[in-house]
């Protein structure tokens, strides 16, 4: 299995819901990230998990809040998003954060819709 | 802030050509670059990549060089198909795993 797997693949949320992404790999990698896309921009960092602890958070706002809770799954829990929030949600994966090799793996993104 | 850039946003090639999509990055201690091909409503997939020890690196139909001196970075794509058409982006290691993206170049190959 070479796939990062990321559920849903779509999901649209009021501004006062909860909600999860979920992402998944089965690559014995132990580092993953969530990277946030807005339309025709590339893809920015989110957060980074390093055998299962958080390593980065780029300045993230609180109201996304992410988990590990094991080696091969990846959450990213939603609280009272912003319609400006929406965006392609990015999971991706790699063997470790450093040195970084081959195997830096995204996987297919959740569209998020704020309304 | 270091950054990395692209020189064009677009790029339109005719079917069989060859395609040249170019990169620029600002940080001299960079050590790893990947080349990654985004579809719409796709994530990013993985094309080539190449360390800061080498200046080339060949893949099928791709083709990656490195020129430390001036900071730049290109992809060769030869005898372009229709399946290219896509977003391409180049990324430059950070510490920690940090992946940093240039802007992008649209590819659009004409039959």
């Amino acid at each position: 299995d070479t796939e990062v797997t990321q559920t849903p693949k779509h999901l649209v949320m009021g501004m006062t819901n909860k909600k999860s992404l979920k992402c998944e790999q089965h690559m014995g990698h132990r580092a993953m990230y969530w990277y946030k896309q807005k339309a025709k921009k590339p893809p920015e960092l989110m957060f980074v998990y390093s055998y299962e602890k958080l390593s980065i958070n780029e300045s993230v706002p609180s109201r996304f809040s992410p988990e590990c809770p094991n080696s091969s799954l990846l959450n990213l829990h939603l609280h009272a998003l912003q319609p400006e929030d929406s965006a392609l949600y990015l999971c991706a994966s790699s063997p470790q954060t450093a040195p970084l090799n081959y195997g830096y793996t995204f996987g297919s993104g959740t569209r998020l819709t704020v309304v | 802030g270091e950054s990395v850039g692209l020189h064009l946003p677009t790029l339109s090639v005719q079917e069989g050509d060859n395609s040249i999509i170019n990169c620029a990055y600002s940080n001299s201690a960079s050590d790893y670059f990947i080349w990654y091909k985004q579809e719409s409503g796709k994530g990013p997939q993985f094309i080539i990549d190449i360390r800061s020890n080498m200046d080339k690196r060949q893949g099928q139909r791709v083709t990656v060089l490195l020129n430390k001196t001036v900071k730049h970075l290109s992809l060769q794509i030869a005898a372009t198909q229709p399946g290219d058409s896509a977003v391409y982006f180049c990324a430059e290691n950070q510490e920690g795993g940090k992946l940093i993206f240039g802007q992008g170049t649209e590819l659009s190959v004409k039959p």
